[in-house]
Formats: C-alpha cells, structure tokens, sequence
C-alpha cells in the first residue's frame, strides 16, 4: 500500500477563497482523522470519521470548516472562506481501531496551506 | 479529561543518550507509542509498549513505562544527527476511542 495520500502538498491561496484539501486513507482502514498542525497550538484533532460516518467534531474552528467521507478511500476537508490563521499543515491519518491498537496511527505527508 | 505532557526541547551531543518523558492521564489505556516527526514529514509510528509490560527494547531504542505513576520514557542510545525531530507520546488502546497525543518534544542533537 502507498499509504495515506494527501493533496496537494502546498497549496497557497488569497483570503476569503474556498481550499479543499484531500486525502485517501490506506485500503482496509476503518478509522480517518484531520488534523491541524501550528507552531503555536501543536497538533489538534479537527474531526474523524469512523466507516466514513463523521463521530466527532468538536475540534473543527468554525462553520468555515467542514469535512465530508462520500466513501471508504476519500475523504475531503474544506474551509471556505479562508483566514490568514488558517495558515498550517493540515494531516490526514487513518488507522484499523479509533484508539490505534498496536499499529497505531498512518500519517500523510500533510498539507502545508498558506492564505495571503 | 485525558491529557499527555512532555517537556517541549531536548538537546544531546551527538553519541550521548537520549531521554524523552512523558506522563499521560488515562489508566485504562492499553497501548503507549512514540511517534517521530522529522521536517516537512507526517508523524511516524516508532515503537510502542502494550500497558501490561515495563519494558521494550528495539535496537537504539529502550521505552519505560511505569503504569503506577502514569510515567512513559523513550531512551535513544548513541544518539545520531539523524535523530533530530520531534517525538510524540501517545496514550490509545482498541476500540472506537481516539488516540490522544502530547504537544511532542523537540530533539536537537548537536555534533
């Protein structure tokens, strides 16, 4: 398996303009976490998904965020509009348990989203 | 709530060893990681230790873990310049609950 597949790999974009990130979750993974990465605020969980059904969002910022799972091998993380501190990396991870199990959590190579 | 700390900065000479602590809250979890994040990378999965053990070792690496004081350590023995990154703790176990991580440390290993 390629692993966790994230698009694109930078994406730079003017304020106020709709981003959609996207990732593809490794083949059989039953679980798919969002994830926003800065400086000042570390790592945060923004939502996940378990059987492409969303469990918890109470990590996603604002109604300017939204994340949608159409199916097993695809999922999307929208913001629109964007804001300057939206600014991050935004990951994408799967796993076969919600909690990790013994293998844990497959990370993608993130996003790195700029808005000017 | 659950909450996993570590301390934010770690800076070792090259060839010394590597110490990375960590305290989590949750006693029922079944499952303490490590994951290592090098620059312009997602985070990988670099050990872990099932609750019911004390010890792991994987080559360079030695995790402690002491489930009475909710204590997880991660040596790192010889420690290269590759091994500059940042390593997360990690608290999960099995089942519909999500992994919670800590605020990771950074390690800056000086040559």
């Amino acid at each position: 398996d390629a692993g966790v597949i994230q698009s694109p790999r930078h994406e730079v974009t003017e304020m106020g303009q709709e981003v959609t990130l996207r990732c593809k979750p490794i083949s059989g993974h039953d679980y798919l976490f969002w994830y926003r990465q800065t400086m000042m605020r570390g790592l945060e969980l923004l939502i996940y998904f378990n059987n492409n059904v969303p469990i918890d969002d109470s990590g996603m910022p604002e109604d300017r965020f939204s994340a949608k799972m159409p199916n097993a091998s695809f999922s999307t993380l929208k913001i629109q509009p964007s804001e300057p501190r939206d600014s991050a990396v935004y990951f994408c991870a799967s796993s076969l348990a919600g909690a990790g199990g013994r293998y844990g959590y497959t990370f993608g190579s993130g996003t790195r989203l700029t808005v000017v | 709530g659950e909450d996993v700390e570590q301390s934010l900065f770690l800076s070792v000479r090259e060839g010394d060893s590597s110490v990375i602590n960590c305290t989590y809250t949750d006693s029922s979890s079944t499952y303490l990681y490590w994951y290592k994040q090098e620059p312009g990378a997602g985070l990988q999965l670099l050990t872990y230790i099932f609750s019911n053990m004390d010890m792991k070792q994987d080559q360079r690496l030695t995790v402690l873990l002491n489930k009475k004081d909710k204590h997880l350590s991660l040596r790192i023995a010889d420690t290269q310049t590759g091994d500059s990154a940042i390593y997360f703790c990690a608290e999960g176990g099995t089942g519909g609950f999500k992994t919670i991580f800590g605020a990771g440390t950074r390690l800056f290993v000086k040559a």
